[in-house]
């Protein structure tokens, strides 16, 4: 029943790691995008893809390597962890011509 | 530009009464105002929305007022619950050629407590 869904949806892991994270929806929407939430709750987009095509990169460090092997899924690969990427990250999805958006229930992801 | 501007950072309502939060923007460019309402551990759930071309759009008790020329809008909420109580984020985007769907610009959040 799940519309967007994550995993996992905790995270806890080094400096210097390698982590992704995983998105699947089930809404037929064709496009699918990264948020970030910091400690102050503040939301703020990364990416969105579009028929696994790349629409929006918000400036993101070339640590952070979206991927979409299909428009029903968007992976969020991470590389050489550092302790400012600790945030809650959220998947969302929508159609193409709709600006509603649909959120996953995040994944919270803490570098020690 | 692309800012959205939000208050108040948090609000405190007594069961049954009013809550109100604003949200002002800048960019004219913007056509879709969606309110999120986000509970602890949970991720944004899409509450309501409106466009530029109406002034008022309502929900339940959920009421969205948007006042084009002062490039405000704003969420009511009536006969507030403590069910209520959550994080609500005004948010904006606007259209692309082509129907492209957009990113959303999100308010800092208004961290709702409604007292019993």
């Amino acid at each position: 029943d799940t519309a967007v869904s994550q995993t996992p949806k905790y995270l806890v892991t080094q400096m210097g790691n390698d982590k992704s994270i995983k998105c699947e929806q089930n809404l037929g929407h064709d496009t699918m995008y990264w948020y970030k939430q910091d400690s102050k709750k503040f939301l703020k987009i990364m990416f969105s893809y579009n028929n696994k095509e790349l629409i929006i990169n918000e400036t993101v460090p070339n640590r952070f390597s979206p991927k979409s092997p299909d428009k029903a899924h968007l992976n969020l690969h991470i590389n050489s962890l550092e302790l400012g990427d600790s945030a809650v990250y959220f998947c969302a999805s929508s159609q193409w011509n709709n600006n509603e958006q649909f959120f996953g229930p995040g994944t919270r992801l803490t570098v020690l | 530009q692309q800012q959205v501007k939000q208050s108040p950072q948090s609000l405190i309502v007594q069961k049954g009464g009013i809550s109100i939060i604003n949200c002002a923007y800048e960019n004219t460019a913007f056509d879709y105002f969606p309110w999120y309402q986000q509970f602890p551990g949970k991720g944004p759930a899409l509450l309501i929305a409106i466009r530029p071309d109406v002034s008022e759009k309502k929900e339940g008790r959920f009421t969205i007022s948007f006042n084009k020329s002062a490039k405000q809008f704003s969420l009511h909420i009536m006969d507030s619950q403590p069910g209520d109580s959550a994080t609500y984020f005004c948010a904006a985007s606007m259209s692309l050629g082509g129907g492209a769907t957009n990113k959303l610009i999100f308010g800092t959040g208004t961290l709702l407590a409604v007292q019993p």
